[in-house]
Order: C-alpha cells, then sequence, then structure tokens
C-alpha cells in the first residue's frame, strides 16, 4: 500500500512570495489533514477535510492560507504572502473513515522563508 | 494554551534499559491517546494507543500506561534498542479525530 505522498520536499522563498504543497492521501482514506510544524514544536492541525468538506480550519490563518480538496482525492495549501514565521514542515496525513484514531502521515515539505 | 506537554524535550538512555517517556495534559475531554515516532527527514509514524477506558496497553516491546487522575501518560519502552532513537510524540483526542499534539522528547540510545 503506497504512503501519503507530499511535494514538494523542501522550498526556499522569500517574504511576501506565494507558494504551494501538494498532497495524496493513502488511496481510500477520507480524512486529510494539514499540519504545520514549527522547530521545536508538535506538529499543529491547520485544516482536515472529510471527502471534499471542511471539518475544522479553526487555526487556519485564513488571511494567508489557503486550502482545497478536489474530488475528495488531492490537496494543496497555499500560503500567499510568505512571511518568516511561516518557516516550518507542513505536514499532510490521511486517515480512513470512521472510527479510527491513527492518522497516516507523509514525509512533508520544508519551507524556509527569507 | 499547550493542552498536551512533555517536558521533557531530550532523553538518554543506555541499550538494554528501559525507557520512559512522559505526557501531561490539561483537558478532561480528552478520550484517545497516541504515541507517535518520528525519524529526521519523515513523518511521524503510529507506535500505539490507549483508550481512557483503560489504563494499560502493551504491544511487544512498548507499554502505554495513562493515569487519569494525574491526567498523566507514559510510554516504557523495555528493552530500548538503537533504532528506537529518534522523537516521540504524545497526542490526544477529544473524540473528533483531530489531535493535539505535545512538543516531542528527543529519544537517544546509547551504545
Amino acid at each position: 500500500e503506497a504512503g501519503v505522498a507530499q511535494s514538494p520536499r523542501y522550498k526556499i522563498i522569500e517574504k511576501r512570495q506565494s507558494v504551494a504543497f501538494w498532497c495524496n492521501p493513502i488511496s481510500g482514506h477520507a480524512t486529510l489533514y494539514w499540519y504545520q510544524q514549527i522547530l521545536g514544536q508538535g506538529p499543529k492541525l491547520l485544516i482536515q477535510f472529510q471527502n471534499n468538506g471542511v471539518v475544522d480550519d479553526s487555526q487556519l490563518p485564513k488571511d494567508r492560507f489557503s486550502a482545497e480538496r478536489l474530488k475528495g482525492v488531492d490537496s494543496t495549501l497555499k500560503i500567499q504572502p510568505a512571511k518568516l514565521e511561516d518557516s516550518a514542515v507542513y505536514l499532510c496525513a490521511s486517515s480512513p473513515l470512521g472510527g479510527s484514531y491513527e492518522q497516516y502521515f507523509g514525509p512533508g515539505t520544508r519551507l524556509t522563508v527569507t | 494554551d499547550q493542552q498536551v506537554k512533555q517536558n521533557s524535550p531530550s532523553l538518554s538512555v543506555q541499550e538494554g534499559r528501559i525507557s520512559i517517556l512522559n505526557c501531561d495534559y490539561t483537558n478532561s475531554m480528552f478520550d484517545y491517546f497516541l504515541w507517535y515516532k518520528k525519524y529526521p527527514a519523515e513523518g511521524p509514524t503510529f507506535l500505539i494507543s490507549i483508550s481512557s477506558i483503560k489504563d494499560k496497553n502493551e504491544d511487544g516491546r512498548f507499554t502505554v500506561f495513562l493515569n487519569k487522575s494525574a491526567k498523566h501518560l507514559s510510554l516504557h519502552i523495555v528493552p530500548s534498542q538503537p533504532g528506537d532513537s529518534a522523537v516521540y510524540f504524545c497526542a490526544a483526542s477529544a473524540g473528533a479525530q483531530k489531535l493535539v499534539f505535545g512538543q516531542g522528547t528527543r529519544l537517544t540510545i546509547n551504545p
């Protein structure tokens, strides 16, 4: 079974530029999550999708961050414009629908904003 | 507001000995707890979990203990092996599958 795929693995941009990250979850997983992990901290949930719909985006900075999940499969997370404090690893995770708390994580995208 | 706390940023243990990683939480609504293990340049991988209706769950060398009255859980690894060197995250859920993570503890197993 293929795991969660993310790209790119690394990205360096200047502040005020825009950037997009892509995630392909495990086949058949209905729920998809985007996390932000700042160095020295644990992952923090940004947004949770169930199929096409948003379940929780309470911690997503909506003035600069946006995410979509088209057709209930792949997802894209965008930052526009980026700030220095957005430097972090962005993790995508997925889980099957119903009952399981276990989430399967991709390798993450390390973003550096200069 | 840090609802899940891992107060030890790092832990060093000799190979073959027991490793004990600790986690405290403040939200009494949490009903499910998980431990994840993370190697450099990889995403976290699920290790072991426990429901709030239990106080212990065991899987091979890994055992998780939950003390609800103290709002404390711990992960025991016996015996510790070099491959156990990684960052360990404690996570908790309040029933909606949303996970709240601690800051992580870096475990180093010395030969």
